[in-house]
């Protein structure tokens, strides 16, 4: 078991331009599902996958975020024009669904926004 | 919809002395509850979780919670606290209607003092 891990770690860009994360799930975990935590703040639900569906996407999501989970395996987070108001860290985690309620995170990607 | 709440925002105790860390819910229906862990650098680490049951729940690393219908509380505890304990705890509650949203509280920052 490696874990949840996630790509890049930090991400610093510039306002307007995109960028793409990466989340890597535990192999046999078939639901994954992406928060954002800001300082100070525990981590928002953003969106939710079950295997390569996306069943949810939070209304904190605007049309710029963009979620995918190809063959219900990795999945990629884009950010298209990005805001300084889209400085946070995003977090990845990822369960089954025999232990559906006990998520694992990964180390999160912090993106700074110029 | 389901909400927790943290209030407080450090918590200071010295090693060797009891540890709680406090958190109350609103829910409608029957509470699914949760604590996670938060290292430096690290991603969130579940720590023990309330569906059903013992109101007393045990998790990893030496920690129970307690859970309290008429108090609507989940405060979570330790006998007897490490230095390594110091860390970001977050309380969480399972949404009602959709099992995959978990509702994370703002954190209590936990220092344990030599």
């Amino acid at each position: 078991d490696t874990g949840v891990s996630q790509d890049p770690r930090h991400k610093i860009t510039k306002r307007g331009q995109n960028v793409t994360f990466r989340c890597d799930p535990i192999s046999e975990h078939n639901r994954l599902y992406w928060y954002r935590q800001t300082l100070g703040q525990g981590p928002e639900f953003l969106t939710y996958f079950q295997n390569e569906a996306q069943l949810e996407k939070s209304r904190l999501l605007s049309d710029r975020f963009s979620a995918e989970r190809p063959k219900g395996s990795f999945s990629t987070l884009e950010i298209q024009r990005t805001e300084q108001g889209d400085s946070a860290m995003y977090l990845c985690a990822s369960s089954s669904d025999r232990n559906l309620h006990e998520q694992y995170f990964g180390p999160g990607t912090r993106l700074t926004v110029t | 919809a389901q909400s927790v709440a943290q209030p407080e925002d450090q918590v200071n105790v010295a090693e060797g002395n009891p540890l709680t860390v406090k958190c109350t819910y609103s829910v409608s229906g029957n509470p699914y509850l949760f604590w996670y862990v938060q290292y430096p650098n690290r991603g969130l680490q579940f720590l023990l979780k309330y569906i059903t049951g013992d109101n007393l729940v045990k998790g990893s690393y030496g920690f129970e919670a307690e859970f309290n219908k008429s108090q609507t509380s989940f405060h979570l505890k330790k006998p007897s606290a490490l230095v390594s304990d110091s860390a970001l705890y977050f309380c969480a509650v399972r949404d009602f209607a959709n099992d995959y949203k978990l509702s994370f509280g703002a954190g209590t920052t936990v220092t344990v003092r030599a």
